[in-house]
């Protein structure tokens, strides 16, 4: 099957400094990538969609400037978190899908804690 | 209203039980349906994608009924281990994924 994985699983930070996570898809190009947020038990919610080689389409309310978003080849995206707050503290995941797929395949996900 | 509806639950059901959740979704040019499972503190998980004939695989069974915009997963012989929550996804042809909130299922012992 589909393999994604995320970097690093668990990240613990202070306010104010700017966290990387890594996204890859191990077995197949993928052509999109997705950012999720989730936030204890509540359903995944969309930040942004990215295509490899252009710019992420964030969703509404997501800032761009807060949450950059990199899809520079076809098997790695990044978000950086930029100057992190409390508030960020979440469960980031990021799934992935080739463009003949319907499916999209989900990476482990990301812990984020702002101290 | 929401895009895609799902009942939270928790359903609660012993072991070998019979259970059945319903997912209703807004927009009727939706062309993708799915059904993904969820671990506490884990990522989605592919469950089955849901086909306009219905499929069927091992104890699990999606249905999808355009008419009335909602497609069900029914779990037959329920396990310890189908505890989770079951999340319905639709697409409607576009880059963008409509998650549920997502059904909580217990079994009990």
């Amino acid at each position: 099957g589909a393999v994604v994985s995320q970097h690093p699983s668990r990240v613990i930070c202070k306010s104010g400094t700017s966290v990387k996570i890594e996204c890859r898809s191990l077995d197949f190009q993928a052509t999109t990538m997705f950012w999720y947020r989730q936030f204890p038990k509540k359903s995944l919610m969309l930040m942004a969609t990215s295509n490899e080689g252009s710019k992420a389409t964030y969703e509404q309310g997501v800032e761009k400037d807060k949450f950059l978003i990199n899809h520079a080849s076809l098997t790695l995206s990044t978000l950086t978190v930029t100057s992190a707050h409390p508030e960020d503290s979440s469960f980031y995941i990021c799934s992935a899908r080739q463009r003949e797929w319907n499916e999209q395949f989900f990476g482990p996900g990301t812990r984020l804690t702002v101290l | 209203r929401k895009e895609v509806e799902q009942d939270p639950g928790p359903f609660n059901v012993p072991e070998g039980a019979t259970v059945a959740f319903n997912c209703t979704y807004s927009n009727s040019a939706s062309q993708s349906f799915f059904w993904y499972r969820q671990d506490c503190r884990k990522e989605p998980k592919l469950l089955m994608s849901v086909y306009s004939s219905g499929n069927e695989d091992g104890r699990f069974t999606a249905q999808l009924n355009r008419a009335s915009q909602y497609i069900s997963l029914l779990i037959r012989d329920s396990k310890l281990s189908d505890s989770a929550t079951y999340l319905c996804v639709v697409n409607s042809g576009t880059y963008k994924y409509i998650f549920g909130t997502g059904t909580r299922l217990k079994v009990l012992a």
